[in-house]
């Protein structure tokens, strides 16, 4: 079965402090992403991944970094977090190709105080 | 680029009655497209999704979409809603190689006993 873990599940963040928020997938798929969803704006894409060592900035890349050390793995980086950056975040693994199912984790709840 | 709009933030129908959510997108070219479900603090599962060929497309637990090209619009549809069905539903539109999908805002579905 198809499972994308992510870790932790909460953390709370002081500002200026560095968050990483970590996914594993056990899918052996290419495709990694890492999306926020905010009431009103639904899931917006912060970064994706090609495959291990690629990272690519999505739609609202301003204040993150990622990471992709291997197929399995994909950190999301905060250096510098910011009360604007609370929300939920959520990693998914997908295969490269037309239209295929992607998975997703059962997210992280970042609050940055 | 690609976009979705998903016209209605929340949807309230008695349980046994029909159900339409609204999803209109913005793709050049083919679009691949989906509806996923968000069951409380969960990750989204995917209901169904359309490739190039029949209009109609069927999926879990009795929910369809129907592709309109000239609408630019897909619609999912569900014949008699039961409780179980109280959830947030999205609508995705994917590039040829899935790199990169987007997200409609959500449509958050109220179930009325």
């Amino acid at each position: 079965e198809a499972a994308v873990t992510q870790s932790p599940r909460n953390k709370v963040a002081v500002t200026g402090g560095k968050v990483t928020l970590s996914c594993n997938q056990t899918n052996n798929h290419n495709n990694m992403y890492w999306y926020r969803q905010d009431t009103g704006h639904g899931l917006r894409l912060i970064h994706y991944s090609y495959g291990a060592g690629s990272t690519e900035k999505g739609d609202i890349p301003d204040g993150y970094k990622a990471s992709r050390p291997s197929q399995e793995n994909f950190s999301l980086i905060l250096e510098l977090a910011t009360p604007s950056q609370t929300s939920v975040y959520f990693c998914a693994s997908g295969d490269r190709g037309r239209g295929t199912e992607v998975f997703f984790g059962k997210g992280t709840r970042l609050t940055v105080v | 680029a690609q976009s979705v709009t998903q016209p209605d933030a929340r949807v309230t129908v008695s349980e046994g009655a029909s159900l339409q959510l609204r999803c209109k997108y913005s793709y050049f070219g083919t679009p691949y497209l989906f509806w996923y479900v968000q069951y409380p603090r969960q990750g989204l599962q995917l209901l169904l999704k359309y490739y190039p060929g029949d209009p109609v497309v069927q999926g879990v637990n009795g929910f369809e979409a129907e592709f309109s090209k000239s609408n630019s619009s897909f619609h999912l549809r569900k014949a008699s809603v039961h409780w179980s069905d109280w959830a947030v539903y999205f609508c995705a539109v994917s590039n040829y190689g899935n790199e990169k999908i987007t997200f409609g805002a959500g449509t958050k579905l109220t179930i009325k006993p």
